[in-house]
């Protein structure tokens, strides 16, 4: 099992641009999650999933969206990219609420 | 809002030495978790505990829970340098819409 994967490692934007952050995850996790991380922030939660059709907001989803079409993919937009969204996102899949298994992380700079 | 608070934000100490490590939370929880990150890549799971216990083992994880206070202790023993790394607690609220909610982690430096 590859557990989750996410593309690409690193990326940099200039503002306004957008992009797709990918995650996939091989081990049939209904429950799937977008953190971003910040110094001093901690992780926090930008969307998250508990099912394919199924997606809703965390803690600070503006300038994201999300889709959850196969129980597998879980892909991150970012619509207009703005410097404050410059971080370092994590996706992260689980069977429920309880052991969380993450990626390697997306290091993106915008400027 | 962050639901977890580790305390302290840093913690050095010599190889040998047993690290602890706390975690504060606002409101009644189904179950606790440590998380560990080392130094560019993603977390890793050590330990969960859940609401109606109170204190849980793992090698050299010893984690306690205290409901009454809304406390959890991470105890590592006989550190190593490779338990350098970060450490957050991850606290899962009860209530509909439920969701995982990190704390901002402690850094463990561990000298050799």
């Amino acid at each position: 099992n590859a557990g989750v994967t996410q593309t690409p490692k690193f990326q940099v934007l200039k503002t306004g641009q957008s992009m797709t952050l990918q995650c996939a995850q091989d081990m049939n996790h209904e429950y799937m999650s977008w953190y971003r991380q910040d110094p001093g922030m901690g992780l926090r939660l930008i969307h998250y999933s508990v099912g394919a059709g199924i997606t809703d907001q965390g803690e600070v989803p503006n300038g994201y969206n999300v889709s959850r079409s196969t129980t597998e993919d879980f892909p991150l937009r970012l619509l207009s990219a703005a410097p404050s969204q410059t971080s370092v996102y994590f996706c992260a899949s689980s069977p429920g609420l309880e052991t969380q298994y993450f990626g390697p992380g997306t290091r993106l700079l915008v400027l | 809002s962050q639901q977890g608070e580790e305390d302290p934000q840093a913690l050095s100490i010599q190889e040998g030495e047993n690290a602890t490590m706390n975690c504060s939370y606002k409101t009644s929880i189904n179950n606790l978790q440590w998380y560990r990150q080392n130094s560019g890549r993603g977390l890793v799971h050590l330990i969960l505990i859940r609401s109606n216990e109170r204190e849980k083992h793992s090698g050299r994880l010893r984690v306690t829970l205290d409901t009454s206070k809304k406390s959890s202790s991470l105890l590592i023993t006989a550190s190593r340098a490779a338990d350098t790394a970060s450490y957050f607690c991850a606290t899962d609220s009860t209530g509909a819409n439920s969701k995982l909610t990190f704390g901002k982690g402690i850094t463990l430096s561990v000298r050799p």
